[in-house]
């Protein structure tokens, strides 16, 4: 069925280091992979999204890599800082149809 | 650029009653969609629009319903609510279909069913 894991659920990381969230689909058709990042009493804004002819995609302190063969892809953010303090959402796309989120990962930066 | 607008951000009604709920996609976007967000279900895909057809629809039921105008506004209607029906509502809108292009949130509309 249509479905993407999303791990952790919760992660709390010292300021400075870095964080990883991973997910993994089932759609092999899947194509497109965004990542939101939701703040308290907002809606999810996309930070940074890939395709599938793309392995890495980077912006600044924040990259996704994509293994499409194992069907998952993964959020880096490196040098972390408490305003990074947010909800975590993966997305995949189910054919051309819709997109299917994660259950969402609650990061918590601390100074 | 005005991003994404949703009235009103917050509701409370009584179960039984009917709702509806309104969306302003970014300027030039044509196609919405609708989410409802709840901490055990997280985002769950309600239906999408483009150029006032919908598109698709997921698994709610039909007392949830949807329209898109020529100026591709968009509401959302829930009947006869119900009390699992209190979540966050969330309109996103996306240039084209959204499998060609990023979805944008707008705040969303808390709604509480009592």
């Amino acid at each position: 069925g249509e479905n993407v894991e999303q791990h952790p659920s919760t992660l709390s990381v010292q300021e400075g280091d870095s964080a990883v969230i991973k997910c993994t689909y089932s759609d092999s058709a899947s194509n497109y992979f965004p990542w939101y990042k939701q703040e308290l009493g907002k809606g999810p804004q996309l930070i940074i999204d890939i395709r599938s002819n793309v392995g890495e995609k980077k912006d600044q302190r924040i990259a996704v890599t994509l293994n499409k063969t194992a069907k998952h892809f993964s959020l880096h953010i490196t040098e972390t800082q408490p305003e990074d303090s947010a909800v975590y959402f993966c997305a995949a796309s189910m054919g051309t149809d819709k997109l299917i989120f994660g259950t969402g990962t609650r990061l918590q930066v601390f100074p | 650029k005005a991003g994404v607008t949703q009235t009103p951000r917050y509701l409370i009604k009584t179960r039984g009653q009917q709702v509806t709920l309104s969306c302003s996609p970014i300027s030039g976007h044509r196609s919405v969609s609708w989410y409802q967000q709840t901490p055990g279900q997280g985002l769950q895909f309600l239906f999408e629009y483009f150029s006032e057809t919908q598109r698709n629809k997921g698994n709610f039921p039909g007392r949830f319903s949807g329209r898109q105008f020529s100026n591709s506004r968009s509401e959302m209607n829930v009947s006869t609510l119900e009390l699992g029906d209190s979540a966050l509502y969330l309109c996103a809108s996306s240039f084209d279909a959204w499998g060609n292009s990023p979805l944008h949130f707008g705040n969303g509309t808390r709604l509480t069913v009592t």
